[in-house]
């Protein structure tokens, strides 16, 4: 069984830039959310999705968008990054059914705004 | 808002104690509650879940659910060095988000 794959580990980018970051679910799960953690801080809710759709979404502005794919991987999109966008960026995929609770992380992609 | 609460820490503790590590939270509708860990530099890493009030364990871990008092910890009996990381707790009220604490940083004491 594979876990969650993050891509890329590392990221460097210029204020003003945009940036897409790349997830693939762990085998059987249809559910991906996004977290922003800070350092020092808990993870940060950004969104999920579920069947391709959006599920749900934290306090992240527009510039903050999300796909799902029919594979169930994702893609984080941000828009005009800003210094304040550098942070390690988390997707973790759930199974669904009763334990869709459950959350299962990937190792993370880490940002750095410039 | 929603909030869930952990003492930052650091908590000490000898090898081969019992580290206990609590979390509040403040929605009484909170349905599942979950423990992870997060070793510096990596992902958080799920521990246990629970769902119901009392006592669920495995192996050297043990998670306490008290929702009456809005608290869940956990126990980590005979602690071993490789235990130190930072402990977050996670709690969802039955949609979609999960709300997290900052996190407790452990260190288990040689």
């Amino acid at each position: 069984e594979t876990g969650v794959t993050q891509s890329p580990t590392h990221l460097i980018k210029t204020r003003g830039q945009q940036v897409t970051l790349r997830c693939s679910s762990q085998s059987g799960h249809n559910t991906v959310s996004w977290y922003q953690q800070a350092l020092g801080q808990g993870p940060q809710f950004i969104f999920q999705y579920y069947r391709e759709e959006e599920n749900g979404r934290g306090n992240f502005p527009p510039r903050f968008s999300g796909l799902q794919f029919p594979n169930y991987s994702s893609e984080l999109n941000v828009n005009a990054l800003e210094l304040d966008d550098s942070a390690l960026y988390l997707c973790a995929s759930s199974p669904g059914g009763l334990s869709s609770y459950e959350q299962y992380f990937g190792p993370g992609t880490r940002l750095t705004v410039t | 808002q929603k909030e869930v609460e952990q003492n930052s820490g650091p908590l000490s503790v000898p090898e081969g104690a019992i580290a206990s590590l609590n979390c509040t939270y403040s929605d009484r509708g909170s349905q599942s509650f979950f423990w992870y860990r997060q070793y510096s530099g990596k992902s958080p890493e799920l521990i246990m879940s629970i769902y119901s009030n009392g006592d669920k364990e495995d192996g050297r871990f043990t998670a306490q659910l008290n929702k009456a008092s809005q608290y869940v910890s956990l126990l980590i009996r005979d602690s071993q060095p490789s235990d130190s990381a930072t402990y977050l707790c996670a709690v969802n009220e039955g949609n979609y988000q999960l709300i997290w604490g900052a996190g407790t940083k452990l260190i288990i004491k040689p």
